[in-house]
This record gives C-alpha cells, structure tokens and sequence, in this order.
C-alpha cells in the first residue's frame, strides 16, 4: 500500500545509546519531515528535507540528524539518547503540487530510560 | 516567528449540537491545514485550504479560510460520536517548515 512507513513502531533506550528510525515513502514526494509529538505541546518540526541531498533544521533539532541519499527515505538518527527525547515521532511527506496536503506514518513510540 | 493557537483546547459536546474551533496564525501564511488525530493513532488529513475566502466541507465538519484576519475556523454540525479526536490546524511558516496548533480534543457525548 502506498505511503509512509515508518520503523520500529515501539522502542526502548537507554540514556546514551544511539538509534535510527525509519522513514520510507513510495509516493516519489519531494518534500519529507519529522516531528516530535510531547503531551499538551503539539507536534513540533526536528528537520526536514525539499529533496534528495538537501535538509534543514526544524524548529528542535538538537539531538538529531538526519540525511536524505534517496528520494523515498528518510531516516532520523539520535546521536546519544536523553530522557528528553521519550516522545512519539512521526515521519511526514508531501509532494510537490500545491493543494497537497501530508501524508503521516504511523509514528515511532520512544523511551528513553 | 510563525505561532499558531487554537481555541478551546478542549471540547466536549453533546450528540446534535454545533460548535466551531478557531484557529488563528500570527504571520503570513498561504496555506493552512486541518488534521485529525485519534487516541494512539497517526494524522489523517481533513482539509487543505490554499486561498482567501476559502471554504471546504465533508460530511459534518466544514473548514473555512480568512488570510486577512489570519483566521481558520473548523465548525461541527450536529456532532456525532465518532467525532471525537483531537483536531489540529498547522500552517507553514515558509518553506516546508509546519507549525502546529497544541490541538483541540473534542469528546462528543451521547
């Protein structure tokens, strides 16, 4: 089935240890990002990327990297994890038309102990 | 720096009635989304609204769009269980970069 796919769907950390979390999408969308979702504050963007080879920061980077080598993937790495970062990520993608609207996996459920 | 605040943060309604959610956003923007999102799930698309004046509607939720006063307002019609999630306006404040409202969670009741 067409979209984003994103892995594990559950995973437990300890403080320090490093991660990648998947993302891949199959609807060739340019654009792709990623969010953190903490209870009463809303999603807010980490990074994200207009294309193949080219990302930018969001609006709470710090922790993170991210790269993007192909169009469909698009994977989010925690360098040493920290409580903090126990939150739920979801992975987004859009294509390039305007009246688009994103299209959201089925989220990452993080704890960091 | 784009902020984006939605109203009331929470809602609950009975079965039959109306009620709007606002959704106002502090600078330019041209494009303003409305998600769904319900308890441990992912985010569902409802509308995308791309110009003034506009004005998109499924079913018993209609989304409407004020650039001027930097406004969207999504209105409930004669709520019905199902409803009931958490609803998210996000605007883009440039690029791709989205900004999202802290969510209103409507519980509907019988």
């Amino acid at each position: 089935n067409a979209g984003v796919t994103q892995t594990p769907k559950f995973q437990v950390l300890k403080t320090g240890q490093s991660m990648t979390l998947q993302c891949a999408q199959d609807m060739n969308h340019e654009y792709m990002s990623w969010y953190r979702q903490d209870p009463g504050m809303g999603l807010r963007l980490i990074h994200y990327s207009v294309g193949a080879g080219i990302t930018d920061q969001g609006e709470v980077p710090n922790g993170y990297n991210v790269s993007r080598s192909t169009t469909e993937d698009f994977p989010l790495r925690l360098l040493s994890a920290a409580p903090s970062q126990t939150s739920v990520y979801f992975c987004a993608s859009r294509g390039g038309h305007s009246y688009g609207g994103y299209t959201f996996g089925s989220g990452t459920r993080l704890t960091v102990v | 720096e784009l902020k984006v605040e939605q109203n009331p943060l929470f809602l609950s309604m009975q079965e039959g009635k109306n009620y709007t959610i606002y959704c106002n956003y502090s600078t330019t923007s041209d494009r303003l989304y409305w998600y769904r999102q319900d308890p441990g799930k992912s985010l569902e698309s409802l509308f995308v609204l791309l110009s003034n004046g506009a004005v998109k509607q499924e079913g018993r939720l209609m989304a409407s769009l004020d650039t001027k006063a930097r406004l969207s307002t999504l209105h409930i019609t004669a709520a019905v269980h199902d409803l009931s999630a958490t609803y998210f306006c996000l605007t883009q404040g440039g690029s791709e970069k989205l900004v999202f409202g802290k969510g209103t969670k409507l519980t509907v009741n019988p």
